[in-house]
């Protein structure tokens, strides 16, 4: 299986900060490479998809970037509404492993 | 509106068995291979299972193979999941999603999430 790592594991950054999450996979996995954001109590949501397209409906400060092991997810100005945890996942190959989470907190 | 619902959660012993639904509605549910994610309390997310749209096709994580069985009813619009031979490291929040693309299987951002449906494995 292919495992994902992220890193910070967790974050803390204060409104209108930019923030960059990276999250590293054990083998090349080209841009299938997926960023959901989840509040506490609520089910995951699908921002980032195949690397850097933006799924619809998720604000423009949102962005992804990297290919083949290294990926990051940037938001570029930190709004209240963004604190939460964060989750990369591969989808190269089934299982479909996820990061184990970037807790991302206010400073 | 595009949803999912899951029911079916509980409390059941070790050993136990249990079978989870997820109705879906506002979109063609034939079309998309289904997942089960689960999430344990306070931790991370972890995918349990994928069944293509024919339901044809199915994997699983290796933590729930042999345990695990996932069906859909496409004249129902509902997936499953039965569960037996249940272990308290089964206990986790189960999510039913949805990939994004129609025709993938397996190798797809989940687009859709329901809200979950909580197994709890406990004597």
């Amino acid at each position: 299986d292919i495992q994902m790592t992220q890193s910070p594991s967790s974050l803390s950054a204060s409104v209108g900060d930019r923030v960059t999450i990276t999250c590293r996979a054990s083998q090349t996995i080209s841009y299938n490479l997926n960023w959901y954001q989840q509040k506490p109590g609520k089910a995951p949501k699908l921002l980032i998809y195949v690397a850097s397209s933006l799924q619809s409906g998720v604000p423009s400060r949102f962005s992804g970037s990297g290919s083949g092991t290294d990926f990051t997810l940037t938001i570029s100005s930190l709004q209240p509404e963004d604190f939460a945890t964060y989750y990369c996942q591969q989808s190269h190959s089934t299982p479909g492993t996820f990061g184990q989470g970037t807790k991302l907190e206010i400073k | 509106e595009v949803q999912l619902l899951e029911s079916g959660g509980g409390l059941v012993q070790p050993g136990g068995s249990l079978r989870l639904s997820c109705a879906a509605s506002g979109f063609t549910f034939s079309n998309y291979a289904m997942n089960w994610v689960r999430q344990a309390p306070g931790k991370g997310l972890e995918w349990v299972s994928v069944i293509s749209r024919t339901g044809g096709t199915t994997s699983y994580a290796d933590s729930v193979k042999g345990r695990f069985t996932v069906s859909r009813d496409n004249s129902k619009n509902t997936l499953y999941l039965q569960m037996s031979s249940l272990r308290a490291e089964d206990t986790a929040l189960y999510y039913c999603a949805k990939d994004r693309l129609g025709g993938s299987y397996g190798v797809d951002a989940f687009d859709i999430w329901g809200q979950g449906t909580m197994v709890t494995v406990s004597s």
